[in-house]
């Protein structure tokens, strides 16, 4: 199985400052990587395919890069709506496999 | 508009079999590239993935649950299934079904259910 490991944890950021979260997998995957976030009591929400791709409706301050094994989601500019679990997902191959979370908070 | 939802039996008992159904609306399970996935999620904890079936009946479920998993489809009723066998306390969680997207570089999910919260305790 590829084993997806983010960091960090949980982090606090101010309103209008910049996020980046980080993904690393166990081996290459081809930028087959997504990002979501959750809110409490919600499901997720796919923000970032394919590495850097903005899924249709998620604003433009979120973006994503990377390749290999190494990949992160960036928050140009927190907004209070921000604050969530933040989850990577390989989807290159079965068993698809997410990472721990990210759990980020307005500082 | 594409939805989905979860039901169960809310609690059952360890050694019991889980049956999950998920009901959606807005695509049909026989359209060609069309998959729906079964995704749980213990309570503050992480995502798994559990089991995928797709519209001409292919299926992947997670080595993990070692066979304990049985994924199916009801084409004409608009429904997918989950079963999970000889249950125990740390199969409790929220147990979602998910559909994926169109993408050519992977399996991703931008359409979920709310999500149905099913407990396994003596």
């Amino acid at each position: 199985d590829i084993q997806m490991t983010q960091s960090p944890a949980s982090l606090s950021a101010s309103l209008g400052e910049t996020v980046t979260i980080q993904c690393r997998a166990s081996e290459d995957i081809y930028s087959g990587l997504a990002w979501y976030q959750q809110k409490p009591g919600k499901s997720p929400q796919l923000l970032i395919y394919g590495a850097s791709s903005l899924q249709d409706g998620v604003p433009s301050r979120f973006s994503g890069s990377g390749s290999g094994t190494q990949y992160s989601l960036k928050i140009s500019s927190m907004q209070t709506e921000d604050e969530g679990v933040y989850f990577c997902q390989q989807g290159l191959k079965y068993p698809l496999t997410f990472g721990s979370g990210t759990k980020l908070e307005i500082k | 508009q594409v939805t989905l939802k979860e039901s169960g039996p809310g609690i059952l008992q360890p050694s019991q079999t889980l049956s999950l159904t998920c009901s959606f609306s807005g695509f049909s399970l026989s359209t060609s590239g069309i998959c729906v996935s079964w995704i749980r999620q213990p309570s503050g904890k992480g995502l798994e993935w559990l089991a995928t079936i797709c519209w001409e009946d292919s299926k992947d479920c997670n080595p993990s649950l070692k066979n304990r998993l049985t994924i199916s489809k009801d084409t004409s009723n608009n429904q997918a299934f989950l079963k999970i066998t000889s249950v125990d306390t740390a199969d409790t969680a929220i147990y979602y079904c998910a559909r994926s997207g169109d993408y050519y570089d992977g399996t991703y999910y931008p359409y979920w259910g709310q999500g149905v919260m099913v407990t396994v305790s003596s």
